[in-house]
């Protein structure tokens, strides 16, 4: 069973505050999405890194690619409220073309 | 460009009832994929579609099963309810199948089951 760990779980931080949320597997992945999730709202796609070692920015967010394809982090950079909510990270499986979806870290961002 | 449409909203059924939900992908787009969002197990594949037919299923015992029609549009069927099926049924359709594209979520069904 292929598995997709994230952490932290949970992240309560101060608005301006810097975080890296990590998304760790054994398995490797031919890309790999990160989406954000809002009470009552489905995910909404952030980013897709293929390349191992990509960096792609997108504001104050900074995804990271491992270099083995593997694993991927997220850092965000002066933390404001409206970051607030759920980051999946998926993963899509070679082969099977399926996604693997992380479990989850749930971020709040106090003002 | 109109998102992703799920109905409905919320849906409160008990044990042993049959359920059938809606998804309604974004115009264009022929891939339709249903997923299962519980608070313990996150989110899991269900299966997904493509021009009708089933490209991909996930680990669900028979009980879960899906169509799709000519008009891309999608339905999931879960037949003898339990209340382990309570969850936030999430729809997501994309351009191409296999990953090609990426994926675009309704704000999914709630279902509870009594």
């Amino acid at each position: 069973t292929q598995l997709l760990e994230q952490s932290p779980q949970f992240l309560s931080i101060q608005e301006g505050e810097n975080l890296t949320v990590y998304c760790n597997s054994s398995s490797v992945f031919s890309s790999l999405q990160w989406y954000r999730q809002e009470p009552g709202e489905g995910p909404v796609l952030l980013v897709t890194v293929v390349t191992g070692g990509e960096v792609k920015k997108l504001k104050r967010l900074t995804f990271q690619f491992g270099d083995a394809r593997k694993d991927s982090s997220l850092h965000i950079t002066a933390a404001q409220p409206g970051d607030t909510g759920l980051y999946l990270c998926a993963g899509l499986t070679s082969g099977t073309y399926k996604y693997i979806f992380g479990t989850g870290t749930r971020l709040k961002v106090l003002a | 460009k109109a998102g992703v449409t799920q109905t409905p909203r919320y849906l409160i059924k008990t044990r042993g009832q049959q359920v059938t939900l809606s998804c309604s992908p974004i115009s264009g787009h022929r891939s339709v994929s249903w997923y299962q969002q519980t608070p313990g197990q996150g989110l899991q594949f269900l299966f997904e579609y493509f021009s009708e037919t089933q490209r991909n299923k996930g680990n669900f015992p028979g009980r879960f099963s899906g169509r799709q029609f000519s008009n891309s549009r999608s339905e999931m069927n879960v037949s003898t309810l339990e209340l382990g099926d309570s969850a936030l049924y999430l729809c997501a359709s994309s351009l191409m199948s296999r990953g090609n594209s990426p994926l675009h979520f309704g704000n999914g069904t709630r279902l509870t089951v009594t």
